[in-house]
């Protein structure tokens, strides 16, 4: 099984400062399956990037994505308050079909 | 727009069957993977499986054989039953359309409690 492991755990910055998540796969995955999310407290996911670099519908350029291989990266230009959240990157492929992070909580410092 | 909403018993006994249904509202089920995806209490993400609109499905194996995922395309909803549950299956249960590599639409979720 690939598994995606997502570093840090816990990033605390202050709004306006940039943000820059790791997803590294203990496997190479192929970048177009490789997926970030976005959580709020009491709120489903909701999709950020996909194909590792694809933004969204509605989703602001200030959220970047990118990476090859085995690793990845989610970056945030500059933070706003309504970007604080916990972010989960998710492969598909192989057995289970799809597998997520244990997630990034960005918090405000 | 295309909206999900899950439904079913926030409350089920040990050993008991979890079932949830999805309603699928503003478009057809036609075309899609349809994802049952759950998250225990302060925890991470963990998909349980999909079915295609035309019925074939896919299971993550660490459901082994307690999991069957059913659609009905005349009600526009897809469903999900998890047999011989435990605390272990305690959490938030999003249905989700998936795009075959993403899941570009969810549902609000609905917490499932497994108690005595």
């Amino acid at each position: 099984d690939i598994v995606l492991t997502q570093s840090p755990g816990i990033l605390s910055l202050s709004p306006g400062e940039r943000a820059t998540l790791s997803c590294r796969a203990s496997q190479s995955v192929s970048s177009s399956y490789l997926a970030w999310y976005q959580q709020k407290p009491g709120q489903a996911p909701r999709l950020l990037i996909y194909g590792a670099s694809s933004r969204a519908t509605g989703i602001p350029d200030r959220f970047s994505g990118s990476g090859s291989g085995t690793d990845f990266t989610l970056a945030i230009s500059r933070l706003e308050p309504e970007d604080f959240a916990v972010y989960y990157c998710q492969r598909y492929g192989g057995s289970p079909r799809y597998t997520f992070g244990q997630g990034t909580k960005l918090e405000i410092k | 727009q295309v909206q999900l909403q899950e439904s079913g018993p926030g409350l089920v006994k040990p050993s008991e069957t979890l079932s949830l249904t999805c309603t699928v509202s503003g478009g057809s089920i036609g075309s899609f993977y349809w994802n049952w995806i759950r998250q225990p209490p302060g925890k991470g993400l963990e998909w349980i499986g999909y079915i295609y609109y035309s019925g074939s499905t896919n299971y993550n194996p660490s459901f082994n054989s307690r999991v069957t995922i059913s659609v009905d395309t005349s009600k526009n909803q897809f469903s999900l039953e998890l047999s011989s549950v435990t605390a272990a299956d305690t959490g938030v249960y999003y249905c989700a359309r998936g795009d075959r590599i993403y899941f570009g639409l969810w549902g609000r979720g609905t917490l499932v409690t497994v108690s005595s």
